[in-house]
């Protein structure tokens, strides 16, 4: 296990409905970053947060927003859910940003209907 | 934008036969992970690879690191059942993020 918790493991939301999930990093880790993986493909880049601040992002819409806490636990929002945001979103940690093994959580699987 | 390639995207093998994927980057990379998903799970670290030419080995699994640090390959040797999943190839390149491949899904049969 990684010690990365991410909540809730499921749920289902309808287009244009709103949607936050949470992760909480491995224990030390400063860093986080999330990604989403369409079935069949590979994690895609979305964003990472470093000490509470935003530290790189993706080819994501501003409607897919963040945040980290001061216990480094992160925050996924995206707004105005599109039919193609159906993925599994996976949050990972790590101790350094830019560099190192990625820890990832067990993920939040995504159904937009 | 930077882009990582992997080949091939599906393999199916017998059980004890050997497996390759291989993996290309549009850019020069700083450095290379590979991870491993398997069916229902997340991706897990494998290993980084760093020095150009670089060749590291786990057990059964040997990894490569090209010498324009531009592509990679994992081999397993003797596949076993435990080896079905998906492996990636991340790419990172200065001042970027890992950039994952699409992934090759190894299938075993017994």
């Amino acid at each position: 296990e990684t010690g990365v918790t991410q909540s809730p493991t499921h749920l289902i939301k309808t287009r244009g409905q709103q949607v936050t999930l949470r992760c909480s990093s491995q224990s030390g880790h400063n860093t986080v970053s999330w990604y989403q993986q369409a079935l069949g493909q590979g994690p895609q880049f979305i964003f990472q947060y470093y000490r509470e601040e935003e530290n790189g992002r993706g080819n994501f819409p501003p409607r897919f927003s963040g945040l980290q806490f001061p216990n480094y636990s992160s925050e996924l929002n995206v707004n105005a859910l599109e039919l193609d945001d159906s993925a599994l979103y996976l949050c990972a940690s790590s101790f350094l940003a830019n560099t190192g093994e990625l820890f990832f959580g067990e993920g939040s699987r995504l159904t937009v209907l | 934008g930077q882009q990582v390639m992997q080949i091939p995207q599906y393999q199916h093998v017998q059980e004890g036969e050997d497996f390759t994927t291989y993996c290309n980057s549009s850019t020069t990379l700083s450095n290379i992970q590979w991870y491993k998903q398997r069916p229902g799970g997340h991706p897990v670290f494998l290993i980084q690879l760093v020095k150009s030419g670089e060749v590291k080995k786990q057990k059964r699994l040997t990894f490569q690191f090209g010498e324009a640090k531009k592509n990679s390959s994992l081999h397993i040797t003797a596949t076993q059942t435990t080896d079905v999943g998906t492996y990636f190839c991340a790419g990172e390149t200065s001042g970027s993020r890992l950039t994952f491949g699409e992934g090759t899904q190894l299938t075993v049969n017994p």
